[in-house]
This record gives C-alpha cells, sequence and structure tokens, in this order.
C-alpha cells in the first residue's frame, strides 16, 4: 500500500543552524501539507502545497521556513535558522485533492530537537 | 475560527469494555470531521470521516462516531476494546467549502487510550 515517508526519523541540530525536513508523498497526490506537534501540544497546521505554490500558511510560518518541491517526487521543509522553540515532531501529509473531505494521508513524522 | 476539544488526555479501559473518546468541535458551520489514530513510531491513520450522509459513521477496527449537531460533537466508540487499540487518537475538523482553510486539518490535543488486560 502506498505510504508517505519522512527522513530523517530523527534529527538533532544547534539553535542557528539549518536544517531541511524530507518527505516523498503518496505519488498521485496532488495536495502536500505540513503539520508539527510540540511535545505535549496540538498537532498545528503549517503550510499547504499545491501546483508548486503555497496555497495557505499559518502563522507559525515565517520567513525562516520555507517548502519546495525541487523534483516531483520529495516535498522538503526548511528552517533557515533553527530555534530552541522549534524544536517538535514535523508531519508531512499528502491528498489527492483538496476537497475537504479528502484524507490526508500522514508520514510517520521527524522529530527535530534544537539544542 | 474552528477549534476542537478532546475531553481527557488518557483514557484507560480493560479489555473488553466500551471505549467511549469525547470530541466536541466549535465551527459556525458543521464542518467536515475526522478521527485519526496514532501508533508508536507511526504517522496518523484515519479512523472515519464525517462528510454529511449518515450521523452515524463507521471506520475500521470496529470503530464508529455519531455526529450530534444539537451538542456539537463526534464521540468515538468501540464496543468492545482490545489490546491493539492502545494508541493516541486525535480528532480533526476541516472547513466546508467556501469557507476559509479549506482542506487543513485543525486537530484536538489528542487522548492516548490505554488498554488492560
Amino acid at each position: 500500500e502506498p505510504e508517505v515517508t519522512q527522513t530523517p526519523s530523527h534529527q538533532v541540530t544547534q539553535m542557528g543552524q539549518e536544517v531541511i525536513l524530507r518527505c516523498v508523498p503518496i505519488s498521485n497526490h496532488l495536495y502536500f501539507y505540513w503539520y508539527r506537534q510540540i511535545l505535549g501540544q496540538k498537532v498545528e497546521f503549517l503550510v499547504s502545497f499545491y501546483n508548486n505554490e503555497i496555497s495557505e500558511k499559518s502563522e507559525i510560518f515565517d520567513d525562516q521556513f520555507s517548502v519546495e518541491r525541487p523534483d516531483g517526487s520529495n516535498f522538503t521543509l526548511k528552517i533557515r535558522s533553527t530555534k530552541l522553540e522549534d524544536s517538535a515532531m514535523y508531519f508531512c501529509a499528502s491528498s489527492p485533492g483538496t476537497a475537504g473531505w479528502d484524507e490526508q494521508f500522514f508520514g510517520p513524522g521527524t522529530r527535530l530537537t534544537v539544542l | 475560527a474552528q477549534s476542537v476539544t478532546q475531553l481527557g488526555s488518557h483514557v484507560s479501559v480493560s479489555e473488553g469494555a466500551l471505549v467511549l473518546l469525547r470530541c466536541n468541535y466549535s465551527s459556525s458551520v458543521p464542518p467536515y470531521l475526522f478521527w485519526y489514530v496514532q501508533y508508536p513510531n507511526q504517522g496518523l491513520q484515519l479512523l472515519l470521516k464525517y462528510t454529511s450522509a449518515a450521523t452515524l459513521v463507521k471506520g475500521i477496527n470496529g470503530f464508529e462516531a455519531e455526529f450530534k449537531k444539537s451538542e456539537t460533537s463526534f464521540h468515538l466508540t468501540k464496543p468492545s476494546a482490545h489490546m491493539s487499540d492502545a494508541a493516541e487518537y486525535f480528532c480533526a475538523v476541516s472547513p466546508r467549502p467556501g469557507g476559509t482553510s479549506y482542506g487543513k486539518l485543525t486537530f484536538g490535543q489528542g487522548t492516548i487510550l490505554t488498554v488492560h488486560p
């Protein structure tokens, strides 16, 4: 069964460093998302992406964050200069459409630890 | 803005007992409603969803949920818990067409279900 994959499973970085989190969505899906979950808090929407551009982004998704689909299969989230408060589990998701009721398929997550 | 509240961050039941996980939403228009489950070291997996057909929705693994507009609730139930049901469960909402943030999921804080032998 097709699934969303994410690498790495755990990333440790120093504050101020750049990190790139990678995701491979399901191949025929058109819509891509990043969510994050800070330990003990809710899963929060970060950004949605369609047709090679951002559809929507949350207040969290400031200029330090960027997304890219560089090669038609990978979908990446870059954090330019990490802060301690960026430590969280980051989930990638994809869906075949964005018809509200379309299921979003989630990857297993990347745990980012900023020291 | 939409929001979701899950009552009880931890629920513990005995194997064979009824499972009831509570979810209430806040929205000016009834949204689409979802329950996701997360097993350790795995991604979120869709259990079931409500999209305005039948108010009682059946999902995978014997779970079901009932949409009650008057109570703004979408509680998840399973008649008989199994050890393999131990996981974290998330309720989520997505706006209907015409609303803002179409397709964006807003999650509750999650409920960890523990099943005792």
